[in-house]
């Protein structure tokens, strides 16, 4: 059975800070990662999606890695701000019929100014 | 473009009533899914659709119902309201059912 870990829950950093994030995956059998960010009282918000077939994607200030050898993926975000405070998640599809993602808990991110 | 719009936002109710939550997406996406989410507990899939007139159960079905008529709603219904359905609901749907993901604003709901 899948799990997915985001370790650790919680992330502290000075604004301009280099930081990053990660995801840990029990079986390398996925079709896709996503990354997502959810605000206090919002929803989420897609940030990033991997295949299986692809080793990174970029958006912006952000970089996310795929290794499924491994089973690890992570968020890289460059010159951080105040405003990339968040918690981030990130879910994995797997190969198989089932179409559920698999959840991390999350890592609560916060940029102090 | 409105993307995934939720009604309502916050709603009470009691022990015993039923309701239903709105969802639509403006974005022809085929796959629609609703997901609770307790502290402590994470995402958790409740009912799912690949397509008009197609719907499944996730992995915390019981005490919900779902249909699909149109491919741009999805309304979720509480058949008898429990105080363990307190939670925050969020609709999401994309293209395909393994494509990016789109969230609604979520609907916070206390169960007395």
């Amino acid at each position: 059975k899948q799990e997915v870990t985001q370790i650790p829950a919680a992330l502290s950093v000075p604004e301009g800070e280099n930081l990053v994030l990660n995801c840990s995956f029990t079986d390398s059998a996925i079709y896709n990662l996503q990354w997502f960010r959810q605000d206090p009282g919002k929803g989420l918000t897609s940030l990033l999606l991997i295949q299986s077939s692809q080793r990174e994607q970029t958006s912006g200030r952000l970089n996310a890695s795929l290794d499924k050898s491994s089973g690890r993926s992570t968020l890289y975000i460059a010159a951080s701000q105040p405003g990339d405070s968040a918690t981030y998640l990130c879910a994995v599809s797997g190969r198989d019929s089932n179409y559920q993602l698999i959840w991390g808990a999350g890592t609560k991110l916060i940029i102090k100014p | 473009n409105a993307g995934v719009t939720q009604t309502p936002k916050f709603q009470v109710l009691k022990t015993g009533q039923s309701m239903t939550l709105q969802c639509a997406q403006d974005m022809n996406h085929e796959y629609m899914s609703w997901y609770r989410q307790d502290p402590g507990m994470g995402l958790r899939l409740i009912h799912y659709s690949v397509g008009a007139g197609i719907t499944d159960q996730g992995e915390v079905p019981n005490g919900y119902n779902v249909s699909r008529s149109t491919t741009e709603d999805f309304p979720l219904r509480l058949l008898s309201a429990a105080p363990s359905q307190t939670s925050v609901y969020f609709c999401a749907s994309s293209y395909s059912v393994r494509g990016e993901l789109f969230f609604g604003e979520g609907s916070r709901l206390t169960v007395l």
